[in-house]
């Protein structure tokens, strides 16, 4: 019940597109959710979270759409750059807050320019 | 304002030895987790701290341990080093309050642990 469910493993847009990330939990206790963009031998770097009272949330190019009822919540990046190009983790957390994050196993985006 | 810093960022040891991690994290928050990255298992938790305190625990054996100081800076050790030890070890902080913005945690760059 712990699980986040995260998918496609990989993508590839080019430059303009819309790459769009899921993820599934099962831990109906879960109510915080962050997307974590990770590039290689850097540390995860907060995007963007959501907490269930909302079913969307935007910041800048990057937007999350949450479904409650369906315990699922997606991920898309507007106008998609070059520079986007990293591995995205989704994550779920108990009580609010992000002190004990179950992640997702991650996509690898590639965005051609 | 500096980030969560975490020293060394790498690190060679032999199966059998301990190991020890160091985080300081961003000036003001009080909780510091632990997160084990591979390729095979991903992220996954190890503790959390608050306020010199462990709040919580994953499943991870005891040979991982942590403590936190009254400064908030947090050492992780791992004793009887295995090879599948090797991976990306990374702190996490965060205020420590409960909801709201206050909840949310920022990653430093790890130390990646190659067990030899």
């Amino acid at each position: 019940q712990q699980q986040v469910k995260q998918s496609p493993q990989s993508l590839i847009v080019q430059k303009g597109g819309i790459p769009i990330i899921n993820c599934a939990y099962e831990n109906t206790a879960f109510d915080y959710f962050p997307w974590y963009q990770q590039f290689p031998g850097k540390g995860p770097a907060l995007l963007i979270a959501i907490r269930p009272d909302v079913s969307e949330k935007k910041e800048g190019r990057f937007t999350i759409s949450f479904n409650k009822s369906a315990k699922q919540f997606s991920l898309h990046i507007m106008d998609s750059q070059p520079g986007d190009s990293a591995t995205y983790f989704c994550a779920a957390s108990r009580s609010g807050s992000a002190r004990q994050l179950t992640f997702g196993s991650g996509t690898q985006l590639t965005v051609l320019p | 304002k500096a980030g969560v810093t975490q020293t060394p960022r790498y690190l060679i040891k032999t199966r059998g030895q301990q190991v020890t991690l160091s985080c300081s994290p961003i000036s003001g928050h009080r909780s510091v987790s632990w997160y084990q990255q591979t390729p095979g298992q991903g992220l996954q938790f190890l503790f959390e701290y608050f306020s010199e305190t462990q709040r919580n625990k994953g499943n991870f054996p005891g040979r991982f341990s942590g403590r936190q100081f009254s400064n908030s800076r947090s050492e992780m050790n791992v004793s009887t080093l295995e090879l599948g030890d090797s991976a990306l070890y990374l702190c996490a902080s965060s205020l420590g309050g409960g909801g709201g913005p206050l909840g949310e945690a920022f990653f430093g760059q790890g130390t990646r642990l190659t067990v030899v």
